[in-house]
């Protein structure tokens, strides 16, 4: 049963530019949530996803963030005209189900640097 | 919304001795704490979690207590070996959907 995918795990944009980060859950699991991790810090929660929907946003910034976890494929984070403050690694994290803290099961990670 | 704290920062033991690892958490309706280790460059994993109607439960070399009354929880780590290297870092959750986690705590173990 293959973990939780990311890729890729390691992206490099230049200022102005667009990241698309993916997320595949594990097999069985319709939860998935992105956390963003500066260095040497801890993980800041960012977004909720099920399928086709989203169920708590609370955690993105505003502007040039955006998610999505389509009825097929993998969940995209999407940051629009990357600043250097965007350097981080995202990680993604998947679950069977909500609401009866099920265990999250985290992905490598993409680390995003920004030039 | 809830605010996660984690003491200390940085802990460095000799092989063998135990590893404490402190978190407050402020909003009281948080009831699941999970506790998760990552090592260098990986991906967090879980080691172990307590919900709220627990004081304390252990497995093997680890156990995790709380006091909801105090809003506090602790790792700890007995018998620590050189693996044990790594952050850890405290979660908590009122939801389950969403997790407010602490700072980290980079642990060291001296051989």
């Amino acid at each position: 049963n293959a973990g939780v995918m990311q890729n890729p795990r390691h992206l490099v944009r230049r200022r102005g530019q667009e990241a698309r980060l993916r997320c595949s859950p594990m097999k069985g699991h319709s939860h998935v949530y992105w956390y963003r991790q500066l260095p040497e810090e801890g993980l800041k929660f960012m977004v909720y996803l099920q399928k086709e929907n989203i169920i708590d946003e609370s955690g993105m910034p505003k502007e040039r963030f955006s998610a999505e976890f389509p009825k097929e494929g993998p969940s995209i984070l999407r940051i629009q005209q990357v600043v250097r403050g965007d350097s981080a690694a995202y990680f993604c994290a998947s679950s069977p189900s909500s609401g009866g803290f099920d265990t999250q099961y985290f992905g490598p990670g993409t680390r995003l640097t920004v030039l | 919304g809830e605010n996660v704290e984690q003491h200390p920062s940085t802990l460095s033991v000799q092989e063998g001795d135990s590893a404490v690892i402190k978190c407050t958490y402020s909003d009281s309706a948080s009831n699941y704490f999970p506790w998760y280790k990552q090592e260098l460059g990986k991906r967090p994993q879980l080691i172990i979690d307590i919900r709220s109607n627990v004081g304390e439960k252990k497995d093997q070399r680890i156990a995790v207590t709380l006091n909801k009354t105090a809003k506090h929880f602790s790792l700890h780590i007995t018998e620590t070996q050189p693996e044990d290297s790594a952050v850890y870092f405290c979660a908590a959750s009122a939801t389950g959907n969403q997790f407010y986690f602490g700072t980290g705590t980079s642990l060291t173990v001296i051989p």
